[in-house]
């Protein structure tokens, strides 16, 4: 069965560490792939998509690869900050946009 | 300001009484979806709509009816809302239908069918 899988654990990071979050998926074959964030009680905001053919992609403190081949995405965010508690989703591009669960993130002073 | 307005932001009814959510944007977009949010299942899509007067099907479509008689629209209909409809809603919009394009989300609306 198709399936998306964020850690649903929280990831709990001390301040200036670089936080690394993964989304696995399984029997899709998405041309594209994005990361949203959201906090509590707020909608999603989109952070950075990356292309099947891109290995990796950059904004700032932010860093997205996607392997194709492993079928895995990974989202890093360096020198973190306690600002960048929140969960994090990922959501594949097939023929519609598919999310996964999320994965908390909180950043300890 | 570029947005997507939802309203009303949280509502409580009990089962069968209609209602609807109305969602709209400020950005000319073309593509406008609904989705909910549970826990352990994340976002799913309810419905969406490409333009004007297209509307389709998203994932979970089951008790809900959407229209879409202006660009900048897109209410979520109820007709008869159920305990299991119970849920946070959120309205989206972006430029393309494809999720190549950044996604807009509104601001949510938490429901609770009694």
């Amino acid at each position: 069965s198709q399936k998306i899988e964020q850690n649903s654990e929280a990831l709990n990071i001390q301040e200036g560490k670089t936080a690394t979050l993964t989304c696995n998926y399984t029997n899709y074959s998405p041309a594209y792939l994005q990361w949203y964030r959201q906090d509590p009680g707020r909608g999603p905001v989109f952070l950075l998509l990356i292309r099947e053919n891109e290995k990796e992609k950059r904004k700032e403190r932010l860093k997205v690869t996607f392997d194709t081949t492993l079928k895995q995405s990974l989202f890093h965010i360096t020198a973190s900050q306690p600002a960048d508690s929140a969960t994090y989703l990922c959501a594949l591009i097939t023929d519609k946009l598919i999310f996964g669960t999320g994965t908390r993130l909180q950043v300890f002073p | 300001e570029a947005q997507v307005t939802q309203n009303p932001r949280y509502l409580i009814t009990v089962t069968g009484k209609k209602l609807t959510v109305t969602c709209s944007q400020n950005m000319n977009h073309e593509y406008m979806s609904w989705y909910r949010q549970d826990p352990g299942l994340g976002l799913r899509q309810i419905y969406y709509s490409m333009n004007v007067e297209v509307t389709d099907k998203g994932d979970v479509p089951e008790g809900y009816k959407v229209s879409r008689k202006e660009k900048r629209n897109f209410p979520l209909i109820l007709e008869s809302p159920s305990p299991n409809q119970t849920s946070l809603y959120f309205c989206a919009s972006s430029f393309q239908d494809r999720g190549t394009d950044t996604q807009y989300f509104g601001p949510g609306t938490r429901l609770t069918v009694l």
